[in-house]
């Protein structure tokens, strides 16, 4: 049973392309994340939602663009990726935004534009 | 800004103890996230500190002190299977909606 599920895995393109990766959580939590962990592997904060509301907007370009469907799912569209844009991408999702409440990771989209 | 220090790495022998040390330095504070990452691997939650002492699960324990803004994870018998990156993450009190800033992270290097 797999609680934070990504796909794809890996993700091969070439510059200006236009690609999306997908996130769900059978968890039932109320608020998901997107993070990017770079080659140094800063695990840094994009985008929050918590029931579908966009709750945390950090500076990402604007290529970027994160889309709840449903509290189950986020997923993150990027547009004319670049070369800065190689990284893995994490999505994590937590039953709410206080307190103790741990986020609990899926396992990644490696990213790699050529 | 938010500031989280971790030593890069850290080598030690099996069946030793490791203290991976974090300072920080946020505006406010609201709990303090120990996470565990192996290579290719997404990270999992290991402690949670938001009031000053040792909290203790297993072989772990993680310690706070807000005054000192420092925390340190202190893994016991280390396990080969212990190898892997260890991430401080901070809740500023500043920060809403959960955000949380992570450290770059502890590479611990377990031996034979």
């Amino acid at each position: 049973d797999t609680a934070v599920s990504q796909t794809p895995k890996y993700l091969v393109t070439q510059m200006g392309n236009d690609k999306s990766i997908k996130c769900e959580q059978n968890l039932g939590h109320d608020t998901m994340y997107w993070y990017k962990q770079d080659s140094k592997k800063f695990l840094k904060i994009m985008f929050s939602y918590n029931n579908k509301e966009l709750i945390i907007n950090e500076t990402v370009p604007n290529r970027f663009s994160p889309k709840s469907p449903d509290k189950a799912h986020l997923n993150l569209h990027i547009n004319s990726l670049e070369l800065g844009d190689s990284a893995v991408y994490f999505c994590a999702s937590s039953q709410g935004t206080g307190g103790r409440d741990e986020q609990y990771f899926g396992p990644g989209t490696r990213l790699t534009v050529t | 800004g938010q500031n989280i220090d971790q030593p890069t790495e850290m080598t030690a022998t099996e069946g030793a103890i490791v203290q991976i040390n974090c300072t920080y330095q946020t505006s406010g504070f609201n709990g303090l996230f120990w996470y565990q990452q192996h290579a290719g691997e997404a990270p999992t939650f290991l402690s949670y500190n938001v009031l000053d002492g040792l909290e203790e699960k297993g072989r772990f324990s993680s310690f706070l002190s807000r005054s000192k803004g420092y925390s340190y994870l202190l893994l016991k018998e280390l396990q080969m299977k212990d190898s892997a990156s260890y991430l401080c993450a901070v809740r500023a009190s500043t920060d809403s909606w959960g955000k949380l800033q992570f450290g770059a992270g502890t590479q611990v290097v377990v031996t034979p």
